[in-house]
C-alpha cells in the first residue's frame, strides 16, 4: 500500500527543537524528490521545503531558512524535517508529501500523508 | 517570489450548478499551475495538474484550463461531495505557492 506516516510532532516551547519523520512505503522512495507542506490552523497551505531524490539539492520557504533542515534517508525509505528556534507562528499541522514523477522535480504534491500536528506554545 | 491569488474565496452553489474557480499569478508560470482539493481535516488531494490534465480517478466534470497567469478550475455539474476548499499552486520555481484556497459549499 502506498503510503507516507508523519510522526513526532507535539506541543513545544519557543525556541526549542523538534524532529519530524515521514516514514513512506509502496513506492521505491529514493526515486521521487519529498517536499514538507505545513498548514496552521484554520488557513491555508504553506510550502516549507523540498529534497531531491537522491538528497543532493535542498530548497527552503524564507520563514524557515536557517531554522528547519530537510533530510532523508533512502535505506530506511524516511524523510526527516529538523526544526530548531521554533517560534508561535510555526504551529500547524505539517504534512508530507511526494512529488509527482520519479526522477523529475514537478513540484506538484501526488500523494500526501496525513498529517502531524505541531503548537509552539510557552 | 510568485504570489497567488484565487477569486471568489468562497461561494455558495446548488446541485447541478457549473462553478468555477480562477487562480491568478503574479507573473507567467506557463502552464506549472496544480489544483487541490482539501476536505475538513484531511489532507489535500491533488485533482489536475499541468493546468488542465486531469488525475486518474477524478471525475470529468472537473477540468482545468488556462495558460500563463490566469486560470480556471471548472466543475460542470455540481455535486454534494464537491464541498470542500481548492487550492491553486505554482510548481514554476521555488518557492513553491499556493493561492488562500477557495471555499465551495452547497446551498
Amino acid at each position: 500500500q502506498v503510503q507516507l506516516v508523519e510522526s513526532g510532532g507535539g506541543v513545544v516551547q519557543p525556541g526549542r527543537s523538534l524532529r519530524l519523520s515521514c516514514a513512506t512505503s509502496g513506492f521505491t522512495f529514493g526515486s521521487y524528490a519529498m517536499h514538507w507542506v505545513r498548514q496552521a490552523p484554520g488557513k491555508g497551505l504553506e510550502w516549507v521545503a523540498v529534497i531531491s531524490f537522491d538528497g543532493s539539492h535542498k530548497y527552503y520557504a524564507d520563514s524557515v531558512k536557517g531554522r528547519f533542515t530537510i533530510s532523508r534517508d533512502n535505506l530506511k525509505n524516511t524523510l526527516y524535517l529538523q526544526m530548531d528556534s521554533l517560534r508561535a507562528d510555526d504551529t500547524a499541522v505539517y504534512y508530507c508529501a511526494r512529488d509527482s514523477i520519479a526522477g523529475h522535480d514537478t513540484w506538484c504534491f501526488d500523494l500526501w500523508g496525513r498529517g502531524t500536528l505541531v503548537s509552539v506554545s510557552s | 517570489d510568485i504570489q497567488m491569488t484565487q477569486s471568489p474565496s468562497s461561494l455558495s452553489a446548488s446541485v447541478g450548478d457549473r462553478v468555477t474557480i480562477t487562480c491568478r499569478a503574479s507573473q507567467s508560470i506557463n502552464t506549472f499551475l496544480n489544483w487541490y482539493q482539501q476536505k475538513p481535516g484531511k489532507a489535500p488531494e491533488l485533482l489536475i495538474y499541468t493546468a488542465s490534465i486531469l488525475r486518474s480517478g477524478v471525475p470529468p466534470r472537473l477540468s482545468g484550463s488556462g495558460s500563463g497567469t490566469e486560470f480556471n478550475l471548472t466543475i460542470s455539474s455540481l455535486q454534494p461531495e464537491d464541498s470542500a476548499t481548492y487550492f491553486c499552486q505554482q510548481g514554476y520555481t521555488t518557492p513553491i505557492t499556493f493561492g488562500p484556497g477557495t471555499r465551495l459549499e452547497m446551498k
